[in-house]
């Protein structure tokens, strides 16, 4: 693919709803990574894939949190019962392979909670 | 956790002018990565050096790592007005995944 991809760009939604972003790593990328940046601050890690399995889930701030890859496609990062606090950038990365240093990162999806 | 600090926050400089970042951390890492990320998006990998490498350059770039110091910088000469954004330093510790990145310093280049 062109680059990574993530839907939607941007996301209004009131506090207790639940939210799916999506990302499309570039084809043949076998790491994908989200991360959550909020207003001014810099990216915090959530959650990497290898495949479809999620070895690394430290970074994942509560249980209201949770992600799931297909294969080595694509992935949806999942946000139960919304809080004003989860308002922020999520910005997905994908990678060649486990441990390959550069990271190409989608445009991110915009999340307002309300 | 491992994290870089960025210095300065915020800069500004005119046209022309080189711009110099710096990035501090704490603990050893295998390799130190800048991006560079505009309106608040995606990142854009800028360059990447490893643990035993001094300096690197691409393009208007230079990049030096001093670990002894557990300090990095970036140079970009000539800057332009598309080099307005912000610039974060990312590093990758032993046995982690994902990256850990600072809060970045904003540049703003004035034609």
């Amino acid at each position: 693919g062109a680059g990574v991809s993530q839907s939607p760009s941007n996301k209004v939604t009131e506090k207790g709803k639940d939210v799916e972003l999506r990302c499309d790593p570039i084809s043949g990328h076998t790491a994908l990574y989200w991360y959550r940046q909020r207003l001014g601050q810099g990216l915090e890690f959530l959650i990497y894939f290898q495949g479809n399995s999620a070895p690394d889930k430290s970074g994942l701030p509560s249980d209201r949190f949770s992600a799931e890859r297909t294969g080595e496609s694509v992935s949806t990062l999942t946000i139960q019962r919304t809080q004003q606090e989860d308002s922020a950038v999520y910005l997905c990365a994908s990678s060649r392979q486990r441990g390959q240093e550069t990271q190409y990162f989608g445009p991110g999806t915009r999340l307002l909670v309300l | 956790s491992q994290q870089g600090e960025e210095d300065p926050q915020a800069l500004s400089i005119q046209e022309g002018e080189n711009a110099t970042m710096n990035c501090s951390y704490k603990t050893s890492i295998n390799n130190l990565q800048w991006y560079r990320q505009n309106s608040g998006r995606g990142l854009v990998h800028l360059i990447l050096i490893r643990s035993n490498e001094r300096e690197k350059h691409s393009g208007r770039l230079r990049v030096t790592l001093d670990t002894s110091k557990k300090s990095s910088s970036l140079l970009i000469t000539a800057s332009r007005a598309a080099d307005t954004a912000s610039y974060f330093c990312a590093l990758r510790g032993g046995g982690a995944d994902g990256l850990t990145f600072g809060k970045g310093t904003h540049l703003i280049i004035q034609p």
